[in-house]
């Protein structure tokens, strides 16, 4: 079946520390991948996604490598800001799009 | 475009009352999806629409819920008969009939059963 599983929360770091959110996947055919973003109070918003093996989805300065060898897909940025506090969803489709997988989600904090 | 809306915003009933919930997708969207989110988890797939098809629906839903999609634009979900347990942010999502195109999702639902 079709699955995604991503590091437990909540990650608490300070401002400008390097950021990795693990996430790995579970998918029959080829999946895509995304990555979400949701601030307090708002809907889930795309942060970047790739669609095949080797892509490097990339936004706002956060990166993610959709590795297949691994089956990860794991969430980067080199400098974290306050503003980057949120919570991250590491999600999939397949190809016929009928669904979205998504993980549990991470929670992220960043201090002053 | 506006993005995906959805209507009410929060809605609060009590136990044995039925709810509906509506969605307008982005207008091009073909695809139309319902998930339910609560607190600490991810969004759980609840069904999904192909113009005014219903062409997946998760077992987790229970006969109580019902959608709709009558001229293939906006949806509604209906939950009959509340529960506590249907207390939940209900988010409605659309996407372009292309494969591997990301979902566009609205702010939700928050459904609060007293």
């Amino acid at each position: 079946g079709n699955s995604v599983t991503q590091m437990e929360g909540p990650v608490t770091l300070s401002e400008e520390a390097f950021l990795t959110i693990n996430c790995t996947y579970t998918a029959t055919g080829y999946p895509s991948l995304f990555w979400y973003v949701q601030y307090p109070g708002e809907g889930l918003q795309l942060l970047l996604k790739a669609t095949k093996a080797d892509d490097k989805g990339s936004n706002k300065g956060f990166e993610a490598t959709y590795r297949k060898e691994t089956t990860s897909f794991h969430l980067e940025k080199g400098s974290v800001q306050v503003s980057d506090s949120a919570v991250y969803f590491c999600a999939l489709t397949t190809n016929t799009g009928n669904q979205f997988y998504f993980g549990t989600g991470t929670s992220l904090t960043v201090i002053p | 475009d506006t993005g995906v809306s959805q209507d009410p915003r929060h809605k609060i009933t009590k136990r044995g009352q039925n709810v509906t919930f509506r969605c307008d997708p982005i207008s091009e969207h073909n695809r139309l999806y319902w998930y339910r989110q609560t607190l600490g988890q991810g969004p759980e797939f609840l069904t999904y629409f192909q113009n005014e098809a219903q062409l997946e629906k998760s077992r987790l839903l229970s006969d109580r819920f019902s959608a709709e999609r009558p001229k293939g634009s906006f949806s509604t979900l209906e939950i009959q008969r509340t529960e506590q347990g249907d207390s939940a942010m209900y988010l409605c999502a659309s996407s372009l009939t292309v494969m591997n195109t990301e979902a566009f999702f609205g702010q939700g639902t928050r459904l609060t059963v007293v």
